[in-house]
């Protein structure tokens, strides 16, 4: 079946440095999605991306988050300068073409950010 | 998107059936209802969705009642694998639009 892949699943940055985290989405898929997770809270939205640029953004994707699909298969969301608000659980997910609801997101395993 | 209440935790014993309750009253007319669950801080994982039909796939059964103000998620057979957070979610029929995630259901198979 096939997966979303992240990368790295775990990566522990100092406070105000750049982290760049990586998703690999799956291949026939259009839409691309960052939701993050902070320890013992809810999984909230960040971003939806479609076409090359951002097609929705939460209040929590303020100008420190930036996303990119810098090729054919790779996802990625950079977190400019990392606060220790910033530790979650950030989770990429894609979902086909299509309307209708036809199909559910797919979502990866995620990658464990701390900031210290 | 309309605002969905499960309760916050239920027990099952292995080999029943885990029936979970959703409460969707606002839902509007062309919004889905979409079941979800996390296993233990992995990835959200689709389990089925549904707009006014009751819906079955090979990992449970979704029932919504005529009015849609409610649905319920049935496994048939649950498993100690089935022990996870389950959330209920609303969502227009917009391909790309986010899921809103509440709190969920935290159900436990028990042996």
């Amino acid at each position: 079946e096939p997966e979303v892949t992240q990368t790295p699943s775990h990566q522990v940055t100092q406070m105000g440095q750049e982290v760049i985290l990586r998703c690999v989405p799956i291949s026939n898929h259009l839409y691309f999605y960052w939701y993050r997770q902070i320890l013992g809270q809810k999984v909230e939205f960040l971003v939806s991306f479609y076409n090359n640029e951002i097609s929705e953004k939460s209040e929590i994707f303020d100008d420190q988050f930036s996303v990119e699909r810098p090729d054919g298969s790779n996802f990625t969301l950079k977190i400019r300068s990392t606060k220790l608000e910033d530790s979650a659980m950030y989770f990429c997910a894609s979902s086909p073409p299509g309307g209708y609801g036809n199909y559910g997101y797919t979502f990866g395993s995620g990658t464990r950010l701390t900031v210290v | 998107d309309a605002k969905t209440t499960q309760p916050t935790s239920m027990d099952c014993a292995e080999g029943r059936a885990a029936n979970l309750p959703c409460n969707h009253s606002t839902i509007s007319g062309n919004e889905y209802v979409y079941w979800y669950r996390q296993i233990h801080s992995q990835g959200p994982q689709y389990i089925i969705h549904g707009l006014k039909n009751n819906e079955t796939n090979e990992m449970a059964s979704l029932i919504i009642t005529e009015d849609r103000k409610s649905s319920t998620l049935i496994l048939p057979h649950a498993t100690l694998r089935d022990t996870a957070v389950y959330y209920c979610i609303v969502k227009g029929e917009t391909s790309g639009s986010r899921l809103t995630f509440g709190e969920g259901t935290q159900l436990t198979v028990n042996p």
